[in-house]
């Protein structure tokens, strides 16, 4: 069935680092891939989106490109901020059916 | 435009005790969505709904109940609380176009004693 893996945490980095979370997936066809981000307390916010191959999204910084040669959507950001400090989490939503299919979240300590 | 709102934010139950979590969205939204949340395990779908009057079963949908009798409202209930069910609680709704996102309640959480 349809699933996600991202890259476990907790991943600490200091200010202005390089930051790459990994996420794959298995998937029929094309679905849609999604970032969200989850500050402490609240709920989950989308961060980005791709709708189909070679797409980038892109917002704040943060970019991912779908990959279906590698079934793959990795997070990058080229200079964190302790503001980026949160859990990410990586997610699809298949062309047909009503579900998205979400990873484990990847937990993200940004240090001044 | 509040987008999801969920009542309440924080509840403490005791076992056997029952309750209801009430989701409202006003973007009007076709699909919606209830959530658990427990740490290390991610997000796992308990019920969903396609469209007023409509429900199906998620992933864990053990111990709960939901009805969907307005386009607008997703209740959530438990009718017999265990400590199993304590947790954070995430209500989503969706447009129903393919590519969608979807768009996230601030979550309840309940402690079940």
């Amino acid at each position: 069935g349809d699933s996600v893996t991202q890259m476990e945490g907790p991943v600490t980095l200091s200010e202005e680092a390089f930051l790459t979370i990994n996420c794959t997936y298995t998937a029929t066809g094309y679905p849609s891939l999604f970032w969200y981000v989850q500050y402490p307390g609240e709920g989950l916010q989308l961060l980005l989106k791709a709708t189909k191959a070679d797409d980038k999204g892109s917002n704040k910084g943060f970019e991912a490109t779908y990959r279906k040669e590698t079934t793959s959507f990795h997070l990058e950001k080229g200079s964190v901020q302790v503001s980026d400090s949160a859990v990410y989490f990586c997610a699809l939503r298949p062309n047909t059916g009503n579900q998205f299919y979400f990873g484990t979240g990847t937990s993200l300590t940004v240090i001044p | 435009n509040a987008g999801v709102t969920q009542t309440p934010k924080f509840r403490v139950l005791k076992t056997g005790q029952s309750m209801t979590l009430l989701c409202a969205q006003d973007m009007n939204h076709e699909y919606m969505y209830w959530y658990r949340q427990d740490p290390g395990m991610g997000l796992r779908l308990i019920h969903y709904s396609v469209g007023e009057g409509t429900t199906a079963k998620g992933e864990v949908p053990d111990g709960y109940n939901v009805s969907r009798l307005k386009k607008q409202n997703f209740l959530l209930g438990l009718e017999s609380a265990a400590p199993s069910q304590t947790s954070v609680y995430f209500c989503a709704s969706s447009r129903h176009v393919g590519g969608e996102t979807q768009y996230f309640g601030p979550g309840t959480r309940l402690l079940v004693l």
